[in-house]
């Protein structure tokens, strides 16, 4: 089973520039998620899905968009880079249900210049 | 509204003694808790999980939490550390009226010392 799988695992880009992030799972799993993580302040939620066609904010929505158009892929996009964006973004899916945990691809790597 | 709060930032123990790192949470609702880990450069795993069966809860690798209702608690604890627990632990809450929205603590990194 691949599970929860990211690409690409770093990237580099500069301020202004505009990238995708990708993240498909392969559980069948209903809710899928977007953190990010910065050193000391664990893990904050980007934006969510709990199915296809359905997205909301989370805690950091800014200067992020989502689309959720098959079960399978949730991907995230930066519409312009900024510096304060560098950070270690995971993807999550789970079944939605409270007491099943989420699992986690390997992360993606970001900087921007 | 729910939220977590890891005790301590950093713990640091010799290898073969006990780990004990420290988890509050604030819930509206009967909570489910779970304890994740992360391994340098890598994603996080489910070390274990509370969801309103038994109050200890047992781990991989020797892992093992405790539900403490009375005192909003989930300490995670192992006998004996190893080397390779060395790494970041991060406890959870799942909002069971949000599609299991969840709340993560600020994370506590192990150290463990040869």
């Amino acid at each position: 089973n691949a599970g929860v799988t990211q690409t690409p695992k770093f990237q580099v880009l500069k301020t202004g520039q505009s990238m995708t992030l990708q993240c498909a799972q392969d559980m069948n799993h209903e809710y899928m998620s977007w953190y990010r993580q910065d050193p000391g302040m664990g893990l904050r939620l980007i934006h969510y899905s709990v199915g296809a066609g359905i997205t909301d904010q989370g805690e950091v929505p800014n200067g992020y968009n989502v689309s959720r158009s098959t079960t399978e892929d949730f991907p995230l996009r930066l519409l312009s880079a900024a510096p304060s964006q560098t950070s270690v973004y995971f993807c999550a899916s789970s079944t939605g249900h409270s007491n099943q945990p989420q699992h986690f691809g390997d992360g993606t790597r970001l900087s921007i210049l | 509204a729910q939220s977590v709060t890891q005790l301590d930032s950093h713990v640091s123990v010799s290898e073969g003694t006990p780990v004990l790192l420290r988890c509050n949470y604030s819930s509206s609702y009967s909570p489910s808790l779970f304890w994740y880990v992360q391994h340098p450069n890598k994603g996080l795993q489910l070390l274990l999980k509370y969801t309103s069966a038994a109050t200890l809860v047992k781990g991989i690798n020797g892992f093992e939490a405790e539900f403490k209702k009375s005192e909003t608690s989930f300490h995670l604890t192992k006998p004996s550390a190893h080397m390779s627990d060395a790494a970041e632990y991060f406890c959870v809450v799942s909002d069971p009226t949000n599609a299991g929205k969840s709340t993560f603590g600020d994370g506590t990194t192990l150290t463990v010392k040869p």
